[in-house]
């Protein structure tokens, strides 16, 4: 257990629907990362929160946005869902001056 | 866009064997650590290595670097059923403070009793 929470387990969509995923904070762990990973594949980078901004981005489009608040804790929000973006969703935290990222149980979103 | 790439893509042992699993990337690398996931659940950090280390020991984990062929090994020794998973590598960065990991595809770990 990393002590780390997603929210909900499990959504079922339909494209073009928006969603809103979350993440809950540990203390001291005020970086938050943001990771897709399709059926079979390694997760995939989406961006990554620090202190409520964003300082990094993968290769993903605006379409897929977050928010960090000031309890560290994270959403992701998909806009105009598509098929493609069935996937698990895992956020990672860590600390300062620390490379271990902690991952939780992610979010199965379906998109039919 | 995957860093790098795991070999074998899966692997079968007997329960007590050793288990090797190897992993390439792409660019240079401030780090790489391994994980490991259960049947599509969230990953677990295993270990950590620093691109100016060579050898890393954690229980019956043990992690090889090879910064000149760009290349690791993970080896869990006296394997265990439990031990079935996909394990990937990841790599992070050497500079920039998204120091955001780059994952391979993983490999599929299978321990029969």
């Amino acid at each position: 257990e990393t002590g780390v929470t997603q929210s909900p387990t499990h959504l079922i969509k339909t494209r073009g629907q928006q969603v809103t995923l979350r993440c809950s904070s540990q203390s001291g762990h005020n970086t938050v990362s943001w990771y897709q990973q399709a059926l079979g594949q390694g997760p995939q980078f989406i961006f990554q929160y620090y202190r409520e901004e964003e300082n990094g981005r993968g290769n993903f489009p605006p379409r897929f946005s977050g928010l960090q608040f000031p309890n560290y804790s994270s959403e992701l929000n998909v806009n105009a869902l598509e098929l493609d973006d069935s996937a698990l969703y895992l956020c990672a935290q860590r600390g300062d001056g620390t490379d271990t990222q902690y991952f939780g149980p992610g979010t199965r979103l379906t998109v039919l | 866009s995957q860093q790098g790439e795991e070999d074998p893509q899966a692997l079968s042992i007997q329960e007590g064997e050793n288990a090797t699993m190897n992993c390439s990337y792409k660019t240079s690398i401030n780090n790489l650590q391994w994980y490991r996931q259960n049947s599509g659940r969230g990953l677990v950090h295993l270990i950590l290595i620093r691109s100016n280390e060579r050898e890393k020991h954690s229980g019956r984990l043990r992690v090889t670097l090879d910064t000149s062929k760009k290349s690791s090994s993970l080896l869990i020794t006296a394997s265990r059923a439990a031990d079935t998973a996909s394990y990937f590598c990841a790599t992070a960065p050497p500079s920039g403070s998204a120091r955001q990991l780059t994952f391979g595809s993983g490999t599929q770990l299978t321990v029969l009793p």
